[in-house]
């Protein structure tokens, strides 16, 4: 099993659909990226969490560490917002590398 | 203040040969990390290096591979005598410091083919 899992791997919608991405990881951690890679593309960090939520325009992030878990959270989606999602996790044993889910492709449909 | 560069962004490279990839991090930044990500596959950790150091190298290769920040100019991820399995798209990121509560800010990659 891996330590990060993301739910779902593919995921389709219609314009303006509400967008939710899940990930559940094994370890402790003392940090959780979301990020974002466009086909071909670099990657973008879009939110760093350790605990409660954060928003960033049409973009929520909300993270349970008691559970962990970790939710990522479109509105209104659009089609530019079609790429991959990537949740990412810092151990909290001191080691600086993190480890990564395999990440949740998501199309958007006009 | 231009974000992590990576260069070459494309690379083609015969089996046997060598690939040297280089990062510049962030303006300020004294950390960088590499991952690799394989064809169809997640991101993997490779190395963290701070300035002439290498702190964790725990994902790299044992062979062929290594890597290097040194005190002036960009990080370097060599690797020697290329095979086909080394084709993947190799990913530099940098933060200001020990990650720690520091956002991690990645470049766009170079992608690396073996024929």
């Amino acid at each position: 099993k891996n330590e990060v899992e993301q739910s779902p791997q593919n995921l389709t919608a219609q314009e303006g659909e509400f967008i939710t991405i899940n990930c559940s990881y094994s370890v402790g951690i003392s940090a959780l990226h979301w990020l974002q890679q466009h086909p071909g593309g670099g990657i973008v960090s879009l939110f760093m969490l350790s605990s409660g939520k954060k928003k960033h325009g049409r973009l929520i992030a909300t993270i349970n560490i008691q559970e962990k878990h970790s939710s990522l959270h479109i509105t209104a989606s659009h089609p530019r917002d079609s790429a991959v999602y990537i949740c990412a996790v810092r151990s909290s044993f001191g080691n600086e590398k993190l480890t990564f889910g395999t990440g949740t492709r998501l199309t958007i449909i006009p | 203040n231009a974000g992590v560069m990576q260069n070459p962004r494309h690379l083609v490279r015969r089996r046997g040969q060598e690939a040297r990839l280089r990062c510049s991090p962030m303006k300020g930044h004294s950390h960088v990390y590499w991952y690799r990500q394989l064809p169809e596959e997640g991101l993997k950790f490779m190395v963290y290096l701070q300035k002439e150091n290498i702190i964790d190298e725990s994902g790299m290769p044992k062979e062929r591979f290594s890597a290097e920040f040194p005190k002036e100019g960009p990080s370097i991820l060599r690797i020697q005598q290329v095979v086909r399995g080394d084709s993947a798209a190799y990913f530099c990121a940098s933060s200001p410091q020990a990650q720690g509560g520091n956002t991690i800010y990645f470049g766009e990659g170079s992608w690396l083919t073996v024929v």
